[in-house]
């Protein structure tokens, strides 16, 4: 696609669910990034991935949280067992690579609300 | 500490006015973006630069290596430039982005 799409865009569970945030970045663009942003707070780093590389996980708030990239294309962000401190819009990002000249596409974000 | 600051908060101008946001970080870095989100909207990136000074349409972004320092400004403000403006920095020997607060602009009528 033309951009960096992202589903659901809206999606509200009760706390304890497990849910699945996917990514489907743009076709090509070999790094792929998560980011977080909750209520009244900036944005945060989650995860990326680049290319055939270990994911850098360092930003996962816990162990609850996991991310994987299937084919070095489209990406699933999972959250176990859902905390109403969860809710947030995450934001998916992708780029040709992670050096400094490569810019970046975000995706629209999917807004979560943890009930 | 890797940090980014961004001022003002907040900006309420009239439409027309010249805008300027600020962007300072505390380390070296190796990029630095300006991110535009509209309310309920996703994130656009608009600029993306290293050294110099870049402009689209209204928009310039100029950065200030030796001084840590970064300013977007916007010349002839309108309401459709309501928004919030972001900074990001990837610094050197990183490659994620760490964010500032942003900066909530509103532009009145």
């Amino acid at each position: 696609g033309a951009g960096v799409s992202q589903s659901p865009s809206n999606k509200v569970t009760e706390k304890g669910k497990d849910v699945e945030l996917r990514c489907d970045p743009i076709s090509g663009h070999t790094a792929l990034y998560w980011y977080r942003q909750s209520l009244g707070q900036g944005l945060e780093f989650l995860i990326y991935f680049q290319g055939n590389s270990a994911p850098d996980k360092s930003g996962l708030p816990s162990d609850r949280f996991s991310a994987e990239r299937t084919g070095g294309s489209v990406s699933t962000l999972t959250i176990q067992r859902t905390q109403q401190e969860d809710s947030a819009v995450y934001l998916c990002a992708s780029s040709f690579g992670t050096g400094v000249f490569y810019g970046y596409t975000f995706g629209s974000g999917t807004r979560l609300t943890v009930v | 500490k890797n940090e980014v600051e961004q001022s003002p908060q907040n900006l309420t101008a009239q439409e027309g006015e010249f805008i300027t946001i600020n962007c300072s970080y505390s380390v070296g870095i190796s990029a630095l973006h300006w991110l535009q989100q509209h309310p309920g909207g996703g994130i656009v990136s608009l600029f993306m630069l290293s050294s110099g000074k870049k402009k689209h349409g209204r928009l310039i972004a100029t950065i200030n290596i030796q001084e840590k320092h970064s300013s977007l400004h916007i010349t002839a403000s309108h309401p459709r430039d309501s928004a919030v403006y972001i900074c990001a920095v990837i610094f050197q020997g990183a490659q994620k982005l760490v964010f500032g607060q942003g900066t909530r602009l509103t532009i009145n009528p």
